[in-house]
C-alpha cells in the first residue's frame, strides 16, 4: 500500500508539445500529491502540488489533474520547452504528521527543439 | 529564499571508513529527512527526525547509520563503516510545521571505493 507507480519511464516531446506523466497510488489515506523536478546533479525541487479536495491545479504551464476514485494523478506540461528537460518524480504522503514522502520511479523528459 | 545546504558536495571514501554528511535545514523547519538516490534510480527514504528523535526509518537505515541534530541547526548523517553499495547521492530535506512542502538540499555524492 506504500507504492506509487509512475509512467512512462522516459518521454520525448517536441518543443511546444504537451508532456503527460501519470502516477497511481494505493493508500487512500494519502492526502498530499506533489510533483518534483530534478536536474542532473541537483536535488529534487517542488514544482506543483495538489490536495484531494480539488480535481485540478494549474500553475503557469504546469497542471496537476487528480482522480480520487481512480487513485491517480498526472502532470501536464503545456508548451513544453527544452529547459523543461529533466527528471520528474511524483510523490505522496499524509500531511500534518511525520510521514515521509513516497516517490514514484521518475520520468526522464527530453524536449527537443 | 531560504534553502537547505549540504556539505560536502562530493565525498570519496574507502570501504570500511566512517563518513559524516552534513546538512543545515531551513531555520524554522521542524521535520528533517535523509533520502538517497542511486544513480538514475528513484529517491529512497532513509530516516525522518522530529522533536529530537527518529520518527521513522527504512530497512536501509541499519545499525551502520545514525543521525544527529547536535546544535539546533545542523543535521548529520553518519555511516560508520561504508560499503560499496552505499555509493549514492544523499539528500537532506526539511519541512515546516504542517509538514507539507519538503525542501531538498543539493545533495552529497558519496563514492565508496
Amino acid at each position: 500500500q506504500q507504492q506509487v507507480k509512475q509512467s512512462p519511464q522516459s518521454l520525448i516531446v517536441q518543443k511546444g508539445g504537451i508532456s503527460i506523466i501519470n502516477c497511481a497510488y494505493e493508500n487512500t489515506a494519502f492526502d498530499y500529491f506533489p510533483w518534483y523536478q530534478q536536474f542532473p546533479g541537483k536535488g529534487p525541487a517542488l514544482l506543483i502540488a495538489i490536495r484531494p479536495d480539488v480535481s485540478e491545479k494549474k500553475e503557469g504551464r504546469f497542471t496537476i489533474s487528480f482522480n480520487k476514485s481512480a487513485k491517480q494523478f498526472s502532470l501536464h506540461i503545456m508548451d513544453s520547452q527544452p529547459g523543461d528537460s529533466a527528471t520528474y518524480f511524483c510523490a505522496t504522503k499524509r500531511i500534518f504528521n511525520t510521514d515521509k514522502l513516497i516517490f514514484g520511479t521518475g520520468t526522464r523528459l527530453q524536449v527537443f527543439p | 529564499e531560504p534553502e537547505v545546504t549540504q556539505t560536502p558536495s562530493h565525498q570519496v571514501t574507502q570501504m570500511g571508513q566512517e563518513v559524516i554528511l552534513r546538512c543545515v535545514p531551513i531555520s524554522n523547519h521542524l521535520y528533517f529527512y535523509w533520502y538517497r538516490q542511486i544513480l538514475g534510480q528513484k529517491v529512497e527514504f532513509l530516516v525522518s527526525f522530529y522533536n529530537n528523535e527518529i520518527s521513522e526509518k527504512s530497512e536501509i537505515f541499519d545499525d551502520q547509520f545514525s543521525v544527529e541534530r547536535p546544535d539546533g541547526s545542523n543535521f548529520t548523517l553518519k555511516i560508520r563503516s561504508t560499503k560499496l553499495e552505499d555509493s549514492a547521492m544523499y539528500f537532506c530535506a526539511s519541512s515546516g510545521a504542517l509538514n507539507t512542502e519538503a525542501f531538498f538540499g543539493q545533495g552529497t555524492r558519496l563514492t565508496v571505493v
